[in-house]
């Protein structure tokens, strides 16, 4: 089945480019959107946005201005660069596959990552 | 952006049953998007537990449910176990917002 592990800095200064990838296992990352969503210590979750396989991608307006997702489907990876980052980017960052995502009715999200942590200090 | 609204906690003693509920409005859950629920335990992802409002994917005991009606949606746990014991947000897309969007969150106590 499939799974997602998330990799990257767990350490970033504020102003600087927050780099996050995420590697799929298990099944194919072609057909299917590739999420990112985050939570910040102690509080609850906040969809960044998606990537479909074929490099197609939808943004969180909020963080539109910052967020670039791209998928390289031959490492069977995706990534997340948020830059000028703030204190109040510091959060769990969860990478997962989306379903649905294109149905009206709305989508899903399922399987996740375990999460990695991302500190905004000097 | 909450704009899906959970009692922050409830709570139950073993093999009670316990429902959490998810209010959204017209650009959500009322506009006929689908609500999705999560079971976070403590220091771990979100796990799916119920997709579509009211279908559990495979591995999910039957003690989990959902149900949708206007603008809200409903969690019932029947047979609360100790291992139920996580936090439960519900999910959906917010057509205002052009968001997906979570609610924000219920604790489940087990007495």
């Amino acid at each position: 089945q499939v799974q997602v592990q998330e990799s990257g800095p767990g350490l970033v200064k504020p102003s600087e480019t927050l780099s996050l990838t995420c590697t799929v296992s298990g099944g194919s990352i072609s057909s299917h959107y590739w999420s990112w969503i985050r939570q910040p210590p102690g509080k609850g979750l906040e969809w960044i946005g998606y990537i479909y396989y074929s490099g197609g991608t939808n943004y969180n307006p909020s963080l539109k201005s910052r967020v670039t997702i791209s998928v390289d489907t031959s490492k069977k990876q995706f990534s997340l660069k948020l830059s000028s980052v703030t204190a109040a980017d510091a959060a769990v960052y969860f990478c997962a596959r989306g379903k649905a995502l294109a149905v009206a009715g709305g989508g899903w999200f399922d399987p996740w990552g375990q999460g990695t942590l991302v500190t905004v200090s000097s | 952006q909450s704009v899906l609204t959970q009692p922050p906690s409830v709570s139950g003693a073993p093999g009670q049953r316990v429902t959490i509920s998810c209010t959204g409005s017209s650009s959500n859950v009322g506009a006929g998007y689908d609500v999705h629920w999560y079971q976070q335990l403590p220091g771990t992802a979100p796990k799916l537990l119920v997709y579509g409002n009211s279908n559990r994917p495979s591995g999910v005991p039957d003690r989990f449910s959902g149900s949708k009606s206007g603008t809200s949606a409903s969690l019932a746990i029947t047979g609360l176990q100790a291992e139920d014991e996580a936090d439960y947000y519900c999910q959906s897309y917010d057509s205002s917002l052009s968001v997906y969007v979570f609610g924000t969150g219920t604790k489940v106590t087990v007495l």
